[in-house]
């Protein structure tokens, strides 16, 4: 059964046109991530949430936002994706302290 | 975040050990390591964590050098379903950085039939 649930799988948008991706947790997590992979790189840390706690690291863009409306859910938005915002995103959830649960994560297109 | 490195690709065949490496010689005494590992088209998933001693779990063991500088990651008996990069993370403590997990470049692991 699926714990950390990301929709969708695949996502088009245009160059400059907003998107945004979702992510679902089943596992009552207080700690949400997102994670930017670009092809043959390792996953890069781009914010975390700790329970309504932003934490953004030094180096994100300010194109990258994200909202959590609620313990289960969290929203990565992109304002004006380009073309080097091609990435698979990853969103991943945690106990504070405890192992990293990742879901399979939307691998993003910028046309 | 102390850095790790690792080698890029390690090779093996199905069903002998592998010994993965990591060296950290910039650990600090309150950091954790912790290895995770990516399939093909899936997210991360934990493998195992540990602080001074080694530790075993279903999935794998982790050997710790006394002197904390580097770790190995050992697979006891390889299977096709093994292959998949592997990530020596160094996890600093909840206290410090909160709740971040940052990843290196980790080793890709192919295991030949």
């Amino acid at each position: 059964d699926a714990m950390v649930i990301q929709n969708p799988r695949y996502q088009v948008t245009q160059f400059g046109k907003p998107v945004t991706l979702s992510c679902s947790q089943t596992l009552n997590h207080n700690v949400m991530y997102w994670y930017q992979q670009k092809s043959s790189q390792a996953p890069k840390l781009l914010f975390h949430y700790y329970d309504k706690d932003f934490n953004n690291e030094a180096d994100t863009p300010d194109n990258f936002q994200s909202r959590r409306p609620n313990t289960s859910f969290c929203f990565l938005d992109i304002r004006s994706p380009g073309l080097g915002d091609a990435a698979m995103y990853l969103c991943a959830t945690s106990r504070e302290r405890e192992k990293l649960f990742f879901g399979s994560g939307t691998q993003l297109s910028v046309l | 975040d102390a850095k790790t490195t690792q080698p890029n690709s390690m090779e093996s065949n199905e069903e002998e050990p592998v010994h993965l490496p990591c060296n950290h010689s910039t650990i600090s005494g309150t950091d954790y390591i912790h290895w995770y590992r990516q399939l093909p088209s899936q997210g991360p998933e934990y493998v195992i964590h540990g602080l001074t001693s080694n530790v075993n779990n279903r999935m794998a063991s982790l050997a710790i050098a006394e002197d904390r500088k580097s770790s190995t990651l050992i697979l006891h008996r390889a299977t096709l379903r093994d292959a998949a990069v592997y990530y020596c993370i160094l996890r600093t403590p909840w206290e410090t950085s909160g709740s971040r997990l940052t990843f290196g470049e980790g080793t890709q692991l192919t295991v030949n039939p």
